[in-house]
């Protein structure tokens, strides 16, 4: 497709919940991100992928967050046992090799 | 590591009058690139303007422009004849040229009102 689609726009999980994420990048775009933007509007880095694999994970939180884009599959951000500050906005974008990031509308996660 | 500093976290400006957002850069590569994106309460993620670092002519679109100081690592964004649907979040972004899949790093962000 010509826009990157994020499933589901909204979630809501009780603390301690798996929260699952998913983002279908444009046809073609090779390079895949997620990023957190929490109230404060900032955005927080928290992976790239370079087809399947796996370029920078330098901001994931390991012990509870993790990503996948397998072949012929929507890309996935998981959060395991979810806490209250992982409430937020979690978009995900792509691209071709040096060409612009092309956003999705973002998912809302509401942990309560 | 490359950051981006917003300095303004608040600006607001009369209808048809002209603005200035700042930012500035730290990096040690010489080739990059550089954007302004605009976020709406809508939460969509809308790119106004981008900049190579090689490009010594600064970036235009519309009512858009930027001012690109490499040297000073400084790039402003100016909005002329400001109208009310340019209300938004504004953030500045770096990305690098190296090989791979590299990451926008965003700064702290803007908030634009017009006051009609």
């Amino acid at each position: 497709g010509e826009e990157v689609a994020q499933t589901p726009k909204h979630l809501v999980r009780g603390e301690g919940q798996k929260a699952k994420l998913y983002c279908a990048p444009i046809k073609g775009h090779s390079y895949v991100f997620w990023y957190q933007q929490v109230l404060k509007n900032e955005f927080k880095f928290l992976i790239s992928f370079q087809n399947e694999n796996v370029f920078d994970e330098t901001g994931m939180p390991k012990e509870r967050f993790s990503a996948k884009c397998l072949p012929n599959s929507p890309c996935s951000l998981e959060i395991q046992a979810t806490k209250l500050e992982d409430s937020a906005v979690y978009f995900c974008a792509s691209s071709q090799l040096q060409g612009n990031l092309h956003f999705g509308n973002g998912t809302r996660l509401t942990v309560t | 590591a490359q950051t981006v500093t917003q300095s303004q976290p608040e600006m607001s400006v009369q209808e048809a009058e002209t603005v200035t957002l700042s930012c500035t850069y730290d990096t040690s590569e010489s080739d990059y690139y550089l954007f302004w994106y605009k976020q709406p309460p809508s939460r969509q993620m809308i790119l106004v303007i981008r900049q190579e670092a090689y490009k010594q002519q600064n970036a235009t679109e519309n009512r858009f422009s930027v001012n690109f100081q490499k040297a000073a690592k400084s790039f402003s964004l100016k909005i002329s004849d400001s109208q009310l649907g340019d209300a938004a979040m504004y953030f500045c972004a770096y990305r690098s040229r190296l090989w791979g899949a590299q990451k926008l790093v965003f700064g702290q962000g803007t908030r634009l009102t017009i006051n009609p």
